[in-house]
């Protein structure tokens, strides 16, 4: 167990509805990644937070937004589905910026959008 | 840009022996990390071995070891007296010190035969 919580495990909708993608850090980390992982675009990084600021952007979607709560919980909204955005959605934690301490992986949400 | 690079999509190997998966990167950058994720049919991503890119000495971890070669930008992955537990997809990931995204190569399933 990596100790990095992400809800829903599965997720099945509609082209064009809206998403919300849970993940709960590992106790003490403060730096919440989220990835994509599909068949297609291998993983691929979107973003990432850091105590609560946006540090870094990926390949994301302006459809996607992600924020990090004060409790630094984040979530990953999808909006405006389209069925390549079919996936799994990866949330990940590390104590700090950069890769001086490793990042630990969630178990992912797996979204199909039919 | 960084890449990386793995051309072996698929391996076998017989339990109790030895096997290496192959990666290589291109990045203009001197400092960085590299890292092999395993993800199991349990999709969870795991990290199973990391290498910082200014040290010389190759990482270990149990049994598996690395080969870093930073002059060709080479970092494989030795697998020794494999286990039907080590069946799964191998990721090799570069990222930047003082960066936040990992780069992933396109992977190399792993299978273990008894």
């Amino acid at each position: 167990d990596s100790g990095v919580t992400q809800t829903p495990k599965h997720l099945i909708t509609a082209t064009g509805q809206r998403v919300t993608l849970r993940c709960s850090p590992r106790s003490g980390d403060l730096s919440v990644y989220w990835y994509q992982q599909s068949l297609d675009q291998g993983l691929q990084f979107l973003i990432q937070y850091y105590n609560g600021e946006e540090r870094a952007k990926g390949n994301i979607l302006e459809r996607f937004s992600a924020q990090q709560f004060p409790d630094l919980h984040s979530e990953l909204n999808l909006s405006s589905l389209e069925l390549g955005d079919s996936a799994l959605y990866f949330c990940a934690s590390s104590g700090w910026e950069g890769f001086n301490s490793p990042l630990h992986f969630g178990n992912g949400t797996r979204l199909t959008v039919t | 840009a960084q890449t990386v690079t793995q051309s072996q999509p698929e391996m076998s190997v017989q339990e109790a022996e030895t096997v290496t998966l192959s990666c290589t990167y291109d990045t203009s950058e001197n400092n960085y990390y590299l890292f092999w994720y395993k993800q199991p049919p349990s999709r969870q991503m795991i990290l199973v071995i990391r290498q910082e890119a200014y040290k010389q000495q190759n990482a270990t971890e149990n049994r598996f070891s690395v080969n870093f070669q930073k002059a060709a930008k080479s970092f494989s992955l030795k697998i020794s007296d494999s286990q039907l537990g080590d069946t799964a997809m191998y990721f090799c990931a570069f990222g930047e010190t003082s960066g936040s995204r990992l780069t992933f190569g396109e992977g190399t399933q792993l299978t273990v035969n008894p």
